[in-house]
């Protein structure tokens, strides 16, 4: 089971960089590593996914060394509507519940 | 393009009382999973159905149950109801035939078991 590892919260200025690092020391070679979203009383929305090196999409960036160890989500010049709650869940949805298992997550705060 | 919808959006039931929580999947998906999450904390992980069948379980115990239908939605049951099962219940869905397809969400269902 690759249990992960987030800081509990975070703190940031509207227009910065932010970056979100999750350790996954017992990372299998098929798990996949994926983050999602979530606002107050809404269900969380997926945000970017991958499984080695380095994943861009138009909302973010992720961050995968070669050990596949940790991860990091990056989140270009963020704007308050960025306050949320974050998690990285690492695994394989096929084949076992370890790809559905949500940790506590990052809780973002975005100042202006 | 429907997203995941849930109904009702709020309930309230009383402790012992058994209560039915029912889920749509996004066109186009095959496979639901149900999440309760209370305040506070992160999704925890009930069940998962594909072809009618739960395919995965996380540490729940038998009071929540479920159900998938042919047109791929999906029930949440949970019976005995105790005031700890207060919370959201999520319902998310994906394609049960591709590995690591992304979990879409719907906004879920406030239970509160007074």
């Amino acid at each position: 089971l690759a249990k992960t590892t987030q800081p509990i919260s975070m703190d940031s200025y509207e227009g910065q960089e932010v970056n979100i690092t999750c350790s996954h020391n017992n990372i299998a070679t098929n798990d996949y590593i994926t983050w999602y979203q979530q606002f107050p009383s809404q269900g969380p929305r997926f945000i970017i996914q991958g499984y080695k090196t380095k994943v861009t999409n138009e909302v973010a960036s992720l961050f995968i060394p070669a050990d596949r160890k940790s991860s990091t989500l990056s989140l270009p010049r963020v704007s308050l509507s960025d306050t949320a709650v974050y998690y990285c869940l690492v695994g394989r949805i096929e084949g076992g519940a370890d790809g559905l298992t949500f940790g506590k997550g990052t809780h973002l705060i975005i100042q202006p | 393009d429907a997203g995941v919808t849930q109904s009702p959006t709020h309930l309230i039931k009383t402790r012992g009382q058994q209560v039915t929580l029912r889920c749509s999947p996004k066109s186009g998906h095959d496979t639901v999973s149900w999440y309760q999450q209370a305040l506070g904390q992160g999704p925890q992980f009930i069940f998962q159905y594909y072809e009618e069948e739960e395919r995965q379980r996380g540490n729940f115990p038998d009071r929540f149950s479920g159900h998938q239908f042919p047109n791929y939605s999906s029930e949440l049951n949970v019976n005995a109801l105790l005031l700890g099962d207060s919370a959201l219940y999520l319902c998310a869905s994906s394609l049960g035939g591709i590995q690591n397809s992304p979990l879409h969400f719907g906004n879920g269902t406030r239970l509160t078991v007074t």
